[in-house]
Formats: C-alpha cells, sequence, structure tokens
C-alpha cells in the first residue's frame, strides 16, 4: 500500500543554519505531494505542495521537489528562524488506487530552532 | 471566512461515556474527513466523507460513528470511550480527493 517515510527527529539547528528534512514515499501511481507544518497547539497548515514530476512546491523560504525517480519530496530551507520551529509532516494523495484520495501522512519531524 | 471550526477544544471522558466532537466548515468544501493524532504516530484517519449524506470508514474506524446530513457539518460521535480513544482529533476538509486539506484547530480528548 502507499506510505510515507520521513526521518525521525527531533531536529535541533540553530537558527540561520540549513535544514533538510528526507521524505520519501511509496505509491502505486502517480500521487501528489505535500508537506505540512503544525506550529504548537494548533492544526495543521499547508505548506507547500507539487502535483507532478520534477515540480517545486516553495513557500516562506522552504522548498521541495518532487522526485519521480528517488521517490523524494525532500524539505529544504536556506537559513532557519527560531519561528520555524515546528512539527512539519509530508503527505501524499493519490487520484487513483487504493487510498481512493485520502491523504497518507508520515509520522512528523519535530524542528526546534535555538537562537 | 471561518475555515474550519472544532468544538469542544478540551474534554475529559470516563470511561464508558458517550460524545459528540463538532466539526463545521464554512469553504462549501465537499470532502471532510476526521483524523486521530497520537503521539509520534502522525495522522490516522477515522472516517471521511465525499459529500452530504456519504461516509466511508479510514483507517482506524472502530469505537466511532459519523453522520454528513448537510455539506457544512461532520460529527464524530464517541459511544463507551475507552482509554485508547485518548488522542487528538483534527477535522479537515477539501474540494477533491487528491488536493489540499484544511485542518481544523483539533480537540483534545483524555479518557479516565
Amino acid at each position: 500500500g502507499n506510505s510515507v517515510t520521513q526521518m525521525e527527529g527531533p531536529v535541533t539547528l540553530s537558527e540561520e543554519a540549513f535544514l533538510t528534512i528526507n521524505c520519501t514515499y511509496t505509491a502505486t501511481g502517480y500521487p501528489s505531494l505535500f508537506w505540512y507544518v503544525q506550529y504548537p497547539g494548533e492544526g495543521l497548515q499547508l505548506l507547500l505542495k507539487a502535483t507532478k514530476a520534477d515540480d517545486k512546491g516553495s513557500n516562506k523560504g522552504f522548498e521541495a521537489t518532487y522526485r519521480k525517480e528517488t521517490t523524494s519530496f525532500h524539505l529544504e530551507k536556506g537559513s532557519v528562524q527560531v519561528s520555524d520551529s515546528a512539527v512539519y509532516f509530508c503527505a501524499l494523495s493519490e487520484r487513483y488506487g487504493g487510498s481512493q484520495g485520502n491523504l497518507i501522512f508520515g509520522k512528523g519531524t519535530k524542528l526546534s530552532v535555538k537562537p | 471566512n471561518a475555515g474550519v471550526t472544532q468544538t469542544p477544544k478540551f474534554r475529559i471522558l470516563k470511561i464508558g461515556q458517550s460524545m459528540t466532537l463538532q466539526c463545521t466548515q464554512d469553504m462549501n468544501h465537499n470532502y471532510m474527513y476526521w483524523y486521530r493524532q497520537d503521539p509520534g504516530m502522525g495522522l490516522k484517519l477515522i472516517y471521511y466523507s465525499v459529500g452530504a449524506g456519504i461516509t466511508d470508514k479510514g483507517e482506524v474506524p472502530n469505537g466511532y460513528n459519523v453522520s454528513r446530513s448537510t455539506t457544512e457539518d461532520f460529527p464524530l460521535r464517541l459511544e463507551l470511550a475507552a482509554p485508547s480513544q485518548t488522542s487528538v482529533y483534527f477535522c479537515a476538509s477539501g474540494t477533491s480527493g487528491y488536493n489540499e486539506q484544511f485542518f481544523g484547530p483539533g480537540t483534545r480528548l483524555t479518557v479516565l
């Protein structure tokens, strides 16, 4: 079945450091890929998305490129801020197939950024 | 627009009690979802609905029920609460099954 695997956390970085959170997926067809962010005490918010191979999603300085050959969608940011401290979830949605288009989430990666 | 709203924010239940978690969206989305989030486990889909009058089970439906009488509302019913249902519950909505979903702020439920 479809699945998403993301790197284990927590990840602790200093302000202005480079961030990479790895995400790989297994899907039977051509999924859409998402990164969601959850700030403490809040619900999930869409951070960025990509709907086909080689698409790059970007928002708030974060980027991720849909790599079909490596089945990956790694999240990157060149210079993190304290306000980026949150839990980040990678997810996929497949238009056709057994999941019937529902979102499949990874387990989440907690990021803490120190001043 | 308020987006997706959920009530209550917090609730403590005793074993065997019942309750309904409310979810309302004002974006006219056909698709609505209920998830539970357990620590370190990501989100698991409980039930979903593709439109008023249509609901279906997700990955972890046991112990829950839903109804969808209107486009806006998608309540989640817990019958005979058990400690295993202690979790944070999120409602979400979307325009289709493969586009992004919009999440409510969550309900933190503790069953003692």
